[in-house]
């Protein structure tokens, strides 16, 4: 049992570069969600999936698009990297109120 | 809008020097406040759930608490594996989907 396992652990892209973080939970979970933590900002939700083939905007979504392709993957895909995405971002799904989070992907956009 | 402040931002102790981090909150209405603990590049983990003013909950040298505007986490004797972020974040009845709202953390230091 894995838990929430996200991919890749680091990356580093080009402005303008696009990519995709990717985030699966062998929990049998519902709800999945995607966060970016920043210094001094805290954790802010990026998008979420309440269930699956559903999505939702969260607090800052500009900039990102999400993919929930099954009950287990929830994806995070940046079109056109900024120097602003810098960041780390967090994967997490949710059991009765328990937040159970990924170990992040370290992002830095040049 | 729900809001979550965590005070203080920092905190140095001794080892078995005992303590409290604060967690105040707005919220139109409190569905659960939640306490998570985070260590150097790794992801939150769970510690706590409460629902209403007066409950407590613990675990090892870790006790929350809430009430009407705040939340406490008490650390008693603590001990330098104590040294992590500890979060606080609410969920308000008018979120759906079990979203939450996170402070800033506190970052705590346990020196030995």
């Amino acid at each position: 049992n894995a838990g929430v396992t996200q991919t890749p652990k680091f990356q580093v892209l080009k402005t303008g570069q696009s990519m995709t973080l990717q985030c699966a939970q062998d929990m049998n979970h519902n709800s999945m969600y995607w966060y970016r933590q920043d210094p001094g900002m805290g954790l802010r939700l990026i998008y979420y999936s309440a269930s699956e083939g559903t999505t939702d905007k969260g607090e800052v979504p500009n900039g990102y698009n999400v993919s929930r392709l099954n009950k287990r993957e929830f994806s995070l895909r940046l079109e056109s990297a900024a120097p602003s995405q810098t960041s780390v971002y967090f994967c997490a799904s949710i059991l009765a109120y328990e937040q159970y989070f990924g170990p992040g992907t370290r992002l830095t956009v040049t | 809008e729900d809001q979550v402040t965590q005070s203080p931002e920092a905190l140095r102790l001794q080892e078995g020097e005992s303590s409290s981090l604060n967690c105040s909150y707005t919220v139109s209405g409190l569905r659960g406040l939640f306490w998570y603990r985070q260590d150097p590049g790794k992801g939150p983990e769970f510690l706590f759930t409460l629902y209403s003013a007066g409950e407590e909950k613990e675990k090892e040298r870790l006790k929350a608490t809430l009430t009407k505007k705040e939340s406490f986490l008490h650390i008693t004797a603590p001990k330098p594996e104590d040294s992590a972020t500890y979060l606080c974040a609410v969920q308000g009845l008018n979120q759906g989907a079990q979203k939450l709202v996170f402070g800033q953390g506190t970052r705590l230091t346990i020196n030995p």
